[in-house]
């Protein structure tokens, strides 16, 4: 299984970009990319996820390198609601059409005010 | 359109016990699964579903039990509770197949075991 890096916590201001990244380097070539988050003990919420190409959506882009190696999840104007848990996760294909997320420890970011 | 709703919110059992954990969804979604969280920990995959009738084991089923009869419906059964399963579990859904967007998660079940 593909097996994500993201280091365990990151500090940003309000109102700023806040730029969480991801190590994938064991990433096969069909194999997505997915971010979620997970704020206080809530469940995890899905935000935006990849294969090659970066992709935008209304709460955040996502910027995959061309080797696919690593990715970088871009929230552009964080506010105080943003602090949680990010994940990075690839999903892994198991077999016929079944599919696995695989969470790590995730980046705790914190929004300052 | 409710998404994916989990019953009980907490539960606390005694060592030995029997329950089961309710996970339904309206969505018409092919996929679900249960993980569980442990404190300071990511989410670990117990069980899923790939449609009614058909499911299988993740990284951590020993304890568990799932069935899938209807699309909506995803019991986890604890069938004898040990207190190593005091923890917080989430269930989730998705479009199975083609890459359709994430999955959904409930609102989770906190578990204590004593």
């Amino acid at each position: 299984d593909a097996k994500t890096t993201q280091p365990p916590s990151m500090d940003c201001a309000e109102g700023r970009a806040a730029n969480l990244p991801c190590n994938h380097s064991t990433i096969s070539g069909n194999e997505y990319v997915y971010w979620y988050r997970q704020i206080h003990s809530q469940g995890p919420q899905y935000i935006i996820h990849g294969l090659k190409n970066n992709e935008t959506n209304e709460m955040a882009s996502l910027i995959i390198t061309e080797d696919r190696k690593s990715s970088t999840l871009i929230l552009p104007h964080a506010t105080l609601r943003d602090t949680a848990v990010y994940y990075c996760i690839v999903r892994v294909h198991s077999g016929g059409s079944n599919y696995k997320l695989t969470f790590g420890k995730g980046t705790l970011l914190t929004v300052n005010p | 359109n409710a998404g994916v709703t989990q019953t009980p919110k907490f539960q606390v059992l005694k060592t030995g016990q029997s329950m089961t954990l309710q996970c339904a969804q309206d969505m018409n979604h092919e996929y679900m699964s249960w993980y569980r969280q442990d404190p300071g920990m990511g989410l670990r995959l117990i069980h899923y579903s790939v449609g009614a009738g058909i499911t299988d084991q993740g990284e951590v089923p020993n304890g568990y039990n799932v069935s899938r009869s209807t699309t909506e419906d995803f019991p986890l059964r604890l069938l004898s509770a040990a207190p190593s399963q005091t923890s917080v579990y989430f269930c989730a859904s998705s479009y199975g197949g083609t890459v359709r967007g994430g999955y959904t998660f409930g609102s989770g079940t906190r578990l204590t075991v004593v």
